[in-house]
């Protein structure tokens, strides 16, 4: 049972556009929700995190927009470039847990130049 | 910055053998996670630990141990390999017990079983 559901599971944005990546969860013990970006042969890196008590972060070109009572939130990348091609993973850990991550499946993406 | 180091990068073993993956978290860290992540899919939590004690555990199969040494490095042990166990394996390392402060992976070791 896939506790963390993420999609789609490939996306193809042109040059400039923006990239809409969506996650979903049940856990509501669920308090921190990163999003990692990761290349091909190398470990996932942090993009960007948010916690429920805010409905959105942004940071550069990547924001992140949570709704709380849905229990999805979404990444969003403004002005897609092709160095912005990856996989993205949503994750989610539990509230005085131990750090654990749960993941989503991933989103392929390619930003086409 | 100093990152999160693993080896081999690259491991190729034979079903039945044995393989110790290592794990140097960044200088002061004191927690260290363990994932593997299969072809195409997401990376599945195996193991922490937390000041050199085990903190938490996931679906690490019976074949697989793991610790934390004194100096903070840890290792993956794993015995009687599979065809299955081929994946990569990634190492994460974070200060504090609730990996929510500078929580960063390394680049992985490929385990090939063949």
């Amino acid at each position: 049972q896939q506790q963390v559901k993420q999609s789609p599971q490939s996306l193809i944005v042109q040059k400039g556009g923006i990239s809409i990546i969506n996650c979903a969860y049940e856990n509501t013990a669920f308090d921190y929700f990163p999003w990692y970006q990761q290349f091909p042969g190398k470990g996932p890196a942090l993009l960007i995190a948010i916690r429920p008590d805010v409905s959105e972060k942004k940071e550069g070109r990547f924001t992140i927009s949570f709704n709380k009572s849905a229990k999805q939130f979404s990444l969003h990348i403004m002005d897609s470039q092709p160095g912005d091609s990856a996989t993205y993973f949503c994750a989610a850990s539990l509230s005085g847990n131990t750090g654990k991550l749960i993941f989503g499946q991933g989103t392929t993406l390619q930003v086409k130049p | 910055a100093a990152g999160v180091i693993q080896s081999p990068r690259h491991l190729i073993k034979e079903k039945r053998e044995t393989a110790t993956l290592k794990c140097y978290p960044i200088p002061r860290h004191d927690t260290v996670y363990w994932y593997q992540q299969g072809p195409g899919q997401d990376p599945q939590f195996l193991i922490s630990f937390y000041e050199k004690m085990q903190s938490d555990k996931g679906s690490i199969p019976d074949r697989f141990s793991a610790q934390q040494f004194s100096d903070y490095h840890s290792e993956l042990n794993m015995s009687s390999l599979e065809l299955g166990d081929s994946a990569l394996y990634f190492c994460a390392s974070s200060l504090g017990g609730t990996g929510r402060n500078g929580y960063t992976f390394g680049s992985g070791t490929r385990l090939t079983v063949v």
